[in-house]
C-alpha cells in the first residue's frame, strides 16, 4: 500500500539555522499539507499546497516558512531561521482531492532546535 | 472558524469491554469528520470518516463512530476493546466540499488493560 514518507526522521539544529524537511507524498495525490505537533499538544495545520501554489496557510506559517514541490515528487518545508519554539514533530500529509476526503500522513520529522 | 473538543485526556477500559471516545465539533456548514490514531513514535493513521449518509460509520480494526448533528458530536466506539487498541486518538473536522485543512482535537489517550 502506498504511503507518505518523510526524511529525516529526526533533525537537530541550532537556533538561527535553516532546515529543510522533506516529504514524498503518495504518487497520485494532488493536495499536500504540513502540520506540526509540539510535544504534548494537538496537531496544528501549517499550510496546504495545490497546483503548485499555497492554497491556505495558518498564522503560524509566517515569512520564516516556505514550501516547495521542486520536482513533481518531493514536497519540502523550509524554515529559514529556526527558533527554539519551532521544536516539534512535523507531519506531511497528502490527499487525492475533494472527492476522496481523507488525508494520509507521513511518520513525521522530529525537529529539535537547541 | 472550526474547532474540535475532546473532553477526556484519557480513557481507561478493560479488555473485552466496550469503549467510547468523545468528540464534539464546530464548523461552518456541513462537516467532514475523521478519526485518526497515533501509536508511539508513529504518524497519524486514518481510522474512519463521516461524509454524508448513514450516521453510523464503520472503520478499521472494528472501530465505528456515530455522527449526531443535533449534538454536533462524533464519538468513536468499539464493542470490545483490545490491549493493542491502546494509543492516542484524534478527532478532526473540515468543511464539507473542500480539500481544506483538518482541525484536530487535543487527543484522547486510550488505555486498555487486561
Amino acid at each position: 500500500e502506498p504511503e507518505v514518507t518523510q526524511t529525516p526522521s529526526h533533525q537537530v539544529t541550532q537556533m538561527g539555522q535553516e532546515v529543510i524537511l522533506r516529504c514524498v507524498p503518495i504518487s497520485n495525490h494532488l493536495y499536500f499539507y504540513w502540520y506540526r505537533q509540539i510535544l504534548g499538544q494537538k496537531v496544528e495545520f501549517l499550510v496546504s499546497f495545490y497546483n503548485n501554489e499555497i492554497s491556505e496557510k495558518s498564522e503560524i506559517f509566517d515569512d520564516q516558512f516556505s514550501v516547495e514541490r521542486p520536482d513533481g515528487s518531493n514536497f519540502t518545508l523550509k524554515i529559514r531561521s529556526t527558533k527554539l519554539e519551532d521544536s516539534a514533530m512535523y507531519f506531511c500529509a497528502s490527499g487525492r482531492g475533494i472527492a476522496v476526503h481523507e488525508q494520509y500522513f507521513g511518520p513525521g520529522t522530529r525537529l529539535t532546535v537547541t | 472558524a472550526q474547532s474540535v473538543a475532546q473532553p477526556e485526556d484519557q480513557v481507561n477500559v478493560a479488555e473485552g469491554n466496550p469503549l467510547t471516545v468523545k468528540c464534539t465539533y464546530s464548523v461552518s456548514g456541513n462537516p467532514y469528520l475523521f478519526w485518526y490514531v497515533q501509536y508511539p513514535n508513529r504518524g497519524l493513521q486514518f481510522l474512519l470518516k463521516y461524509i454524508t449518509g448513514d450516521n453510523l460509520v464503520k472503520g478499521s480494526y472494528g472501530f465505528e463512530a456515530e455522527f449526531n448533528k443535533s449534538q454536533t458530536s462524533f464519538h468513536l466506539k468499539k464493542p470490545s476493546a483490545l490491549v493493542s487498541d491502546s494509543a492516542l486518538y484524534f478527532c478532526a473536522v473540515r468543511r464539507a466540499g473542500t480539500a481544506s485543512k483538518l482541525t484536530f482535537g487535543t487527543g484522547t489517550r486510550l488505555q486498555v488493560t487486561l
